[in-house]
């Protein structure tokens, strides 16, 4: 199974800060890598799919980047309805795998 | 809109088998641009996936479940199903049903998610 490394595992910013979150594959998945934001009790949510597609209706500050194992999420300014749990989730081959997630909380 | 609801019982026995279905409403099961999938997430950890079905019943599996589960889709009434067997109190978790979408060439993604539905497994 492709292993997925989020980091960092948290985080604390504040709103209008700069944030990135970096997935390692364990191998190349070339760009079949995806984004979802979770909060407390509900279910994920998709931001970006393969790399860099920004899903409809979500925000232009959430961008993607990235290729054969290294990706990264970027949030340009923080929003205070960002703060959350982002997870990264490989969907190259069988069996799916998500990265550890990365939480992100109010200095 | 697309809609996934799972169901299911909330409270199963340790080794006796979990089951959940999900429905779908506000669009057809039967696409072949569709994986319906199942996800689960122990309180307090990160998401896993299950498996997946195709509409005309292929079927994928995590590795590490692959002996105890059985995934099943009945289009005729816009649903699938999740089988656990032998469960213990590892399982216990928020199960979620998704669709996982196929766009152009190779291109997956996971758009839809049902709320998610707490099953613990205690005696």
């Amino acid at each position: 199974a492709i292993q997925m490394t989020q980091s960092p595992s948290s985080l604390s910013a504040s709103v209008g800060d700069r944030v990135t979150i970096t997935c390692r594959a364990s191998q190349g998945i070339r760009n079949d890598l995806g984004w979802y934001q979770q909060k407390p009790g509900k279910a994920p949510k998709l931001l970006i799919y393969a790399t860099s597609s920004l899903q409809s209706g979500v925000p232009s500050r959430f961008s993607g980047s990235g290729s054969g194992t290294d990706f990264t999420l970027t949030i340009s300014s923080l929003q205070p309805e960002d703060f959350a749990t982002y997870y990264c989730l490989q969907d190259y081959s069988y069996p799916l795998t998500f990265g550890g997630g990365t939480k992100v909380e109010s200095k | 809109q697309l809609q996934l609801q799972e169901s299911g019982p909330g409270l199963v026995k340790p080794s006796e088998t979990l089951s959940l279905t999900c429905t779908v409403s506000g669009g057809s099961i039967s696409s072949s641009s569709y994986y319906w999938s199942w996800f689960r997430q122990p309180p307090g950890k990160g998401l896993e996936w299950i498996g997946s079905i195709y509409y005309s019943g292929g079927t994928y599996y995590d590795p590490s479940l692959k002996s105890r589960v059985t995934i099943s889709v009945d289009t005729s009434e816009n649903q699938f199903s999740l089988q656990l067997s032998s469960v213990t109190a590892a399982d216990t978790a928020v199960y979620f049903c998704a669709r996982r979408l196929r766009v152009g060439s190779g291109v997956y993604y996971i758009d839809y998610w049902g709320q998610g539905t707490l099953v613990t497994v205690s005696s």
